[in-house]
C-alpha cells in the first residue's frame, strides 16, 4: 500500500519570500508523485508531476518539485511567492502499473501575506 | 472543450434522504473516482470504476453507492445510512496518462 505524508497543515508565508512545503511518501512499488492546487470551492489543478527522467520537474507558474527517492520525497519550492498563490496544495502517489487511482496527503494551506 | 462536470454545485439533505450527485466527462476516459474532502483530512477515496459496468470501492464506502452505466457518467447516491455526509466531493477522470477533476459538490445537513 502506498501512503502520503504531509506534515505541515498551514505554512505563512511573506510575499516575495522562499516556501518549501513538504511531502514523503511510503511504497512497497514504484510510484508516480504528482503535486495539485486547490483554490477556495474550486476542484484541484494538476500543478507539477513526476513520471520518469530527471527528478527535478518545474511548473510554469515558478514552482519546482525534487524527487528523492533515497529519502522518499518530493518537497515543493518557489523561490518568491506572490499574494495569488494562497492556496491549499495536495501531494498524491500513483502506482505506476496495476490501479492507477490516487492516494492523497492531508494537504497543506498556504497563506502568504503582504 | 473535454472536461469533467459535477453537479449541482451546491447540495441539501434532510434527514433520512437519499441524493445523488452527477459527474459526468467528456474526455472518453476509462477509470472515474469520488473522492470526499473534509477539512484536515486531505481527500479520501470513496468508490472507482475502471470500466463501464464495474465498480470497487475505495478507502470510506459504506454509506454511499454508485453506479457506471455509460463512460460517460459516475453518479454517487448519499443515502441515508450516512451519518456525516457534510463534505466536500470531487469527481476525477483518468486516461492517456492525465487526470481531470471537476469543481466538487459541496453537500450540506437541513
Amino acid at each position: 500500500a502506498q501512503s502520503v505524508t504531509q506534515l505541515d497543515s498551514q505554512v505563512p508565508v511573506f510575499e516575495e519570500a522562499p516556501v518549501e512545503l513538504r511531502c514523503n511518501y511510503s511504497s512497497s512499488v514504484s510510484v508516480y508523485l504528482f503535486w495539485y492546487v486547490q483554490y477556495p470551492n474550486q476542484g484541484l489543478q494538476l500543478l507539477l508531476k513526476y513520471l520518469s527522467g530527471s527528478t527535478l520537474v518545474e511548473s510554469i507558474n515558478g514552482f519546482e518539485a525534487e524527487f528523492n527517492k533515497s529519502q522518499t520525497s518530493f518537497h515543493l519550492r518557489k523561490p518568491s511567492v506572490h499574494i495569488s498563490d494562497t492556496a491549499e496544495y495536495f501531494c498524491a502517489v500513483s502506482r505506476t502499473s496495476g490501479t492507477y487511482k490516487y492516494i492523497f496527503g492531508t494537504g497543506t494551506r498556504l497563506k502568504v501575506l503582504a | 472543450d473535454g472536461g469533467i462536470t459535477q453537479s449541482p454545485k451546491y447540495l441539501f439533505r434532510k434527514e433520512g434522504q437519499n441524493v445523488t450527485l452527477s459527474c459526468e466527462q467528456n474526455l472518453n476516459h476509462d477509470a472515474m473516482y469520488w473522492y470526499r474532502q473534509d477539512p484536515g483530512q486531505g481527500l479520501r477515496l470513496i468508490y472507482y470504476s475502471q470500466i463501464v459496468n464495474d465498480f470497487q470501492k475505495g478507502d470510506i464506502a459504506e454509506g454511499y453507492s454508485v453506479s457506471r452505466e455509460k463512460k460517460e457518467s459516475f453518479p454517487l447516491t448519499v443515502t441515508s445510512a450516512q451519518k456525516n455526509p457534510t463534505a466536500f466531493y470531487l469527481c476525477a477522470s483518468s486516461g492517456f496518462g492525465d487526470w481531470h477533476f471537476g469543481d466538487g459538490t459541496r453537500l450540506s445537513i437541513l
